[in-house]
């Protein structure tokens, strides 16, 4: 199993939905998780961190499942601006140790 | 935004020639790490720098190596270029090594497009 899965999508959605997509992650010494958002040709940039059962910045949620070691990301009144490449990354202890997940991409539609 | 970039953007060169690339922050960040992405594959660690003239390689090494002299510039040099290390390299730097989430959080650069013909 990897360290890390995510559906590589696209997920096509119109503006105004919500959506939400999921990472798997194996390592369950996983203690907290990284969300980065990836615009095409771009570099990625952190979107929200996650060191406990959640976190919730305005259209964003996202809720960690330890029991079945899976982290959810919902977008909620998706806009055209969130699409991009949406990365997980579970933290196990130093930076030289994230393991990154190939990404799942979202494309909101007029 | 952070002040990292790297350099140069982009490049095309030619198998068996040597290629670096550099990138420079103005955080005063103490560690500092090289990333190549591909299709697939997602972020790869190559290489990562704990302090000047401390680094240690990542996760696929083979073919790179790395020099920090000072505490703003780590370089990546690939001796001698193959068409398999055509890829997309990204710097990161981080404020700090210590077992705390919020201090391991990465700032990227804007990224280096290599192609190797």
């Amino acid at each position: 199993r990897k360290e890390v899965e995510q559906d590589p999508g696209p997920f096509n959605v119109p503006e105004g939905a919500t959506v939400a997509f999921n990472c798997t992650y194996s390592n369950s010494a996983s203690q907290s998780f990284f969300w980065y958002r990836q615009d095409c040709r771009k570099e990625p940039k952190l979107l929200m961190s996650v060191y406990s059962s959640g976190n919730e910045d305005g259209r964003f949620t996202a809720q960690l499942n330890r029991a079945s070691q899976y982290i959810s990301l919902l977008i909620r009144d998706s806009k055209l601006s969130d699409s991009a490449t949406y990365l997980c990354v579970p933290y196990t202890g130093g930076g030289n140790k994230l393991t990154f997940g190939t990404g799942t991409q979202l494309k909101v539609e007029l | 935004d952070a002040g990292i970039t790297q350099s140069p953007r982009h490049k095309v060169t030619e198998t068996g020639t040597p290629v670096t690339l550099r990138c420079h922050q103005t955080e005063n960040h103490r560690y500092m790490y090289w990333y190549r992405q591909d299709p697939g594959h997602g972020l790869r660690l190559i290489h990562y720098s704990y302090g000047v003239k401390d680094t240690d390689k990542g996760e696929v090494s083979d073919g790179y190596s790395v020099s920090r002299s000072k505490t703003e510039d780590f370089l990546l040099t690939l001796e001698s270029a193959t068409s398999s290390q055509t890829s997309v390299y990204f710097c990161a730097i981080s404020e700090s090594g210590v077992e705390d989430p919020g201090a391991n959080v990465l700032t990227f650069g804007a990224g280096s497009r290599l192609t190797v013909l």
